[in-house]
């Protein structure tokens, strides 16, 4: 049972150049999310989606793009890359969108910078 | 925003020593979550906490939903090598909300000396 899988585990980028992260769960899970985690901060969200062709921003949505053409993937796109777009991305997803019993699963992460 | 004040912000303590950690809010929050990051890995949900006042264990992991529904703690009896990592906890400030409502703290980060 794969889970939630990310693709790649790193990447370095030129600045302005793009790139997108990509993101599949296998869980059929309604819902997805996009985080970022800097050093020494908790995870801010950057956009979610609530199911297939919906999507919504989150925390920090400035310089992302998304998209959610089916249930299983959910890319992230930065059109041009920033040195404060370096960090680690996690993208997640739960079965609703309800805290009750239906926790975050995580993908292992994406480490990107941007120099 | 919403802001969960966590502390500390890292441990160094003995295998075989217990640990404990907080996080407190000015504001009211609905839902406590713990979770534990492991190096290179996502986090992964520990112990959910849905009423004030509710203490809940998972092995040697008990968390507690503060009465006043503004603060958590999580303790981690008897630590051994693979309780090394980073450890969060998160709200949620709406009854039943979302994880697009979520509030993270910053972690805390256990090590383990030899």
């Amino acid at each position: 049972n794969a889970g939630v899988t990310q693709t790649p585990k790193f990447r370095i980028l030129k600045i302005g150049q793009s790139m997108t992260l990509q993101c599949a769960q296998d869980m059929n899970h309604n819902y997805m999310y996009w985080y970022r985690q800097d050093p020494g901060m908790g995870l801010k969200l950057i956009y979610y989606s609530v199911g297939a062709g919906i999507t919504d921003k989150g925390e920090v949505p400035n310089g992302y793009n998304v998209s959610r053409s089916t249930t299983e993937d959910f890319p992230l796109r930065l059109e041009l890359a920033a040195p404060s777009q370096t960090s680690v991305y996690f993208c997640a997803s739960s079965p609703t969108g309800s805290s009750y019993n239906s926790p975050l699963h995580f993908g292992n992460g994406t480490r990107l910078t941007v120099t | 925003g919403q802001q969960l004040n966590q502390s500390p912000q890292s441990m160094f303590i003995q295998e075989g020593e217990d640990v404990s950690m907080n996080c407190t809010s000015s504001s009211i929050f609905n839902t406590w979550l713990w979770y534990k990051q492991d190096p290179g890995e996502g986090p992964v949900l520990l112990i959910a906490l849905y009423k004030a006042g509710e203490l809940t264990s998972n092995g040697r992991l008990t968390a507690q939903f503060g009465i006043t529904r503004k603060d958590s703690f999580l303790n981690i009896s008897a630590s051994i090598p693979s309780d090394v990592g980073i450890y969060f906890c998160a709200g949620h400030r709406s009854e039943g909300g979302g994880a697009d409502g979520l509030t993270f703290g910053k972690g805390t980060h256990l090590i383990i000396q030899p």
